[in-house]
């Protein structure tokens, strides 16, 4: 089964600093995968998704992420942080197919905190 | 972009009283919705997976007579629970996709209190 796991439960990084949230993916086939930012008592932003083509992929603000088939990974970065970005971040996946999108499977989280 | 709309975004109710939460596309047609639940500092669990016009799909362990889901329309899907119970006290969030979206939008969240 398709399952996706978020190394960390909470970062801490210092305002500036870079960020770095793992992502890992078990399956044989590479599915889609996804970032989510969640605000407290708020719903879920997209962030960047890696459907296709270029494995390293562009986000909002300033976030990306680089798919890497060989480690099955997909973590997220970001060069410097800002106070704005403490939130709880979600990779996910679902399983490619055509005909639209299947269910998607949420890591754990991980809760990023910004320090000045 | 697609948006959603989820109301309420809080309720709180009575124990053994029954809650619709209603998901709500808002300009254009979505054929899938999914249905979470979030517990406090948890991740998003599926809870089921409704097409329009068809029986929602649960998943395991979620009990579908107590988590009944309507998706009667392509811009309209509800969650009621019914016999609310303290512990179904969380957070849930719809999310719609369609074959002409490039991916899922999320509902807003409502935060279900039972007391």
């Amino acid at each position: 089964a398709q399952s996706v796991t978020q190394l960390g439960s909470h970062v801490s990084v210092s305002e500036g600093a870079l960020v770095l949230l793992r992502c890992n993916y078990s399956s044989s086939v590479p599915p889609y995968l996804f970032w989510y930012v969640q605000y407290p008592n708020q719903g879920l932003q997209l962030l960047l998704k890696y459907t296709t083509g270029a494995t390293l992929v562009k986000g909002i603000n300033g976030f990306e992420a680089e798919f890497k088939k060989s480690e099955t990974s997909f973590h997220l970065t970001k060069p410097s942080a800002h106070m704005s970005d403490a939130a709880e971040y979600f990779c996910a996946v679902t399983p490619r197919a055509s005909g639209g999108y299947n269910k998607l499977i949420f890591g754990a989280g991980t809760r990023l905190a910004v320090h000045p | 972009g697609a948006v959603v709309s989820q109301h309420p975004s809080r309720v709180i109710c009575k124990s053994g009283t029954s809650v619709k939460i209603e998901c709500r596309s808002l300009d254009f047609q979505a054929t899938t919705m999914f249905w979470y639940r979030q517990f406090p500092k948890q991740s998003l669990m599926l809870m089921a997976t409704s097409n329009e016009g068809s029986k929602a799909t649960y998943e395991q362990g979620v009990e579908k007579d107590k988590f009944l889901i309507n998706h009667a329309s392509l811009t309209l899907s509800t969650l009621t629970v019914t016999s609310a119970h303290p512990e179904d006290s969380s957070f849930y969030i719809c999310s719609v996709t369609d074959i002409t979206l490039d991916g899922y939008t999320f509902g807003s969240g409502t935060r279900l209190t039972v007391v």
